[in-house]
This record gives C-alpha cells, structure tokens and sequence, in this order.
C-alpha cells in the first residue's frame, strides 16, 4: 500500500520544512533506494532526491534526503516561493515494483 | 535534450479502448525503462508498471495487472499504454518517466502527463 505523507505542510520563506514518509521494512526501511519528486501541478514532476540523500545535479542544496528506520524525511531549508508545491516520496519495494507515497502540499507562507 | 513526451488528452465512454504514448529522445532509449504513473483526481501518484525497450520486458503492479498493456516500440522511441475497456475508475492523469538500468532506481525524467477522461 501506499508510503504514508502528512496532507501538507506550511512554512514561511527562509524557514525549514521536514516532510515524512512512513514505510515498511519491506520498502523504505529494506532498500537504500528512496526518492523524492517535486510536482508543481500541470509540470512534469521533478526528481529532487534519489537513494535516500542523493542530490542530482542541478538541484539546490536546500533540499536534503534522510532515513530512520522505515521512515525517510525530505528537509528543505530556506523556504523559498517557487518552493511551493506537492512532494512525492517513492520506494522501490522489490522484484521491479515501486510505490508512491499519497503526496503532501507544501506551503509557503 | 533528454524529453518525454506524451500524447495529447483522450475522452472516451466507458468500455472504449485507448492506446497513449510517450516518446523519448536525447538519450540511448533502449537503456532505460519507461514507468508509467497514474494520477487519480485528487490523489497522489501510484506506479502502474514499466517496460524495458532493450528487450520488451513488462513489470505491472498487482493493482492494475491484467487491465492495462504496457508495449514499445524501440524503432520510434515510443512506449505505450493501452486499455482494452475503460472504465470511469480509469480517468486519471497518466505520466510516462524513465529509469536508468543496472543499479538505478528512481525516476530521473517525466512526460508532461495525458490527462484520459472516461465517462460512463
């Protein structure tokens, strides 16, 4: 079933922002392969983090990748407007199949 | 440039068929998957299934095994997702990504999404 966000989250601009995603050990918790998009809505969604805390090339270090246990978390620091939008935490959970977390809108104060 | 792009929207009745597409080019295609991911109005992404154009392999998730067929063609660069019979539950907006094989498991590329309306 699907990783588990919060519905949404605000914050004001310069502060920080940690979105949680809440998976299994038979996802999150058992492969080093979780991930984070960025979907302003009518764009293409955006890769921002890949195997947990891996930024690819282009994306700010505001944004940061962590995991505890079966629980990965998304940080972003020093909010910024264009910050605004849904973030999606994915996992790959085995034999080729991935899962999405439900998504959580950011808002930026 | 590395693009995925998709087919333009679709509206169909309950029952239709309907095959949408997504091109890539910019890069070695037969490299890397293409995924499909769907957006049911109002909620989050949910990973549907994906094909290997090196070697036509098919991956699905058990939710949509069975009702929908994921193919390519490797001559145009062209993955596709087509349904047999829609159903209204089908209307979602369907975005194609890319993968990376070997030791890659995120999604580094997107279409611009195929908004598929079906009424009943």
């Amino acid at each position: 079933s699907a990783l588990t966000q919060p519905r949404s989250v605000s914050g004001s601009p310069g502060q920080s922002v940690t979105i949680s995603c809440i998976g299994t050990f038979s996802d999150v918790g058992g492969y080093e392969y979780v991930s984070w998009y960025q979907h302003h809505p009518g764009r293409a969604p955006k890769l921002i983090i890949s195997d947990i805390d891996k930024r690819p090339a282009g994306v700010p270090d505001r944004f940061s990748g962590s995991r505890s246990g079966a629980t990965a978390f998304l940080t972003i620091s020093g909010l910024q407007a264009e910050d605004e939008a849904h973030y999606y935490c994915c996992s790959y959970t085995g034999t080729y199949t991935w899962v999405f977390g439900g998504g959580t809108d950011l808002t930026v104060l | 440039e590395v693009r995925l792009v998709q087919s333009g929207g679709a509206v169909k009745k309950s029952g239709e068929s309907l095959k949408i597409s997504c091109q890539g080019s910019g890069y070695k295609f037969t490299s890397y998957w293409i995924v499909w991911v769907r957006q049911l109005p109002g909620e989050g992404l949910e990973w549907m299934g994906a094909v290997y154009p090196g070697d036509s392999q098919t991956t699905y998730s058990p939710s949509v095994e069975g009702q929908v067929t994921i193919s390519v063609d490797k001559s145009t660069g062209t993955a596709y997702l087509q349904w047999s019979s829609l159903k209204a539950s089908d209307t979602a907006v369907y975005f194609c990504a890319r993968r990376r094989d070997y030791g890659y498991y995120h999604f580094d590329r997107w279409g611009q999404g195929t908004l598929v309306t079906v009424s009943s």
